[in-house]
């Protein structure tokens, strides 16, 4: 059975850094890209950015909102997959989502809330 | 970036009837483009992907139709656990992007 689980969700101070951790089981973590999407309260789903398998040489691509700011990287030993998430803002409250793929996303975790807030 | 419109914002349907949501690209993206149903405190579910391929253990009841930049989902014989806000992406090029989503509701 596929599964994500997600940690590292929690309420920040802007300006600060976070890091997310999806631990995946189920599948040769190594042989997929990994993306991360997140969703503003009562609001749609942004895609955030992911991180390609060592296949294709682990290259990331990252949404304008976050790049330079969001980090995704990737330890295929403990088939875990990250999002740092550096100098935050309170637009970035929201929760965030790991899912498996490049292009369509056939599983999800269960999400995790990031709250930036003074 | 592609920018995906999706139409109508709200849609309300009797059950047992057809629902048709629509997807519209603002540039062509081949058929590359995935459906996502999304109940309320849930994470998203992939129903459609290369714009008409039913992901595993998605009922026949939904398909996905179009190319180039007009796409349809369409759910024929509404069950009353149909009701969900339903996305669109696009994956043909950088960034990925989404549609605002339309929520069905059921009659």
């Amino acid at each position: 059975e596929v599964q994500l689980v997600e940690s590292g969700g929690h309420l920040v101070q802007p300006g600060r850094s976070l890091r997310l951790s999806c631990t995946v089981s189920g599948f040769t973590f190594g042989d997929y890209a990994m993306s991360w999407v997140r969703q503003a309260p009562e609001k749609g789903l942004e895609w955030v950015g992911l991180i390609g398998s060592k296949t294709y040489g682990g290259t990331t691509q990252y949404a304008a909102s976050v790049k330079g700011r969001f980090t995704i990287s990737r330890d295929d030993s403990k088939s875990i997959a990250y999002l740092q998430m550096n100098s935050l803002k309170t637009e970035d409250t929201a929760v965030y989502y790991c899912s498996r793929g490049s292009g369509w996303l056939d599983y999800w975790d269960q999400g995790t809330l990031v709250t930036v807030s003074s | 970036e592609i920018v995906m419109t999706q139409s109508p914002a709200t849609l309300s349907v009797s059950q047992g009837e057809r629902a048709t949501l629509s997807c519209r690209a603002s540039q062509r993206v081949s058929s590359k483009i995935a459906w996502y149903q999304q109940k309320p405190g849930q994470a998203p579910r992939l129903l459609i992907y290369d714009a008409s391929t039913r992901a595993t253990a998605i009922p026949a009841r939904f398909s996905g139709s179009g190319s180039g930049t007009e796409f349809t989902l369409t759910i024929s014989s509404l069950q009353s656990e149909d009701s969900a806000v339903y996305y669109c992406q696009q994956y043909d090029n950088w960034p990925r992007t989404f549609g605002q989503g339309t929520k069905l509701e059921i009659k």
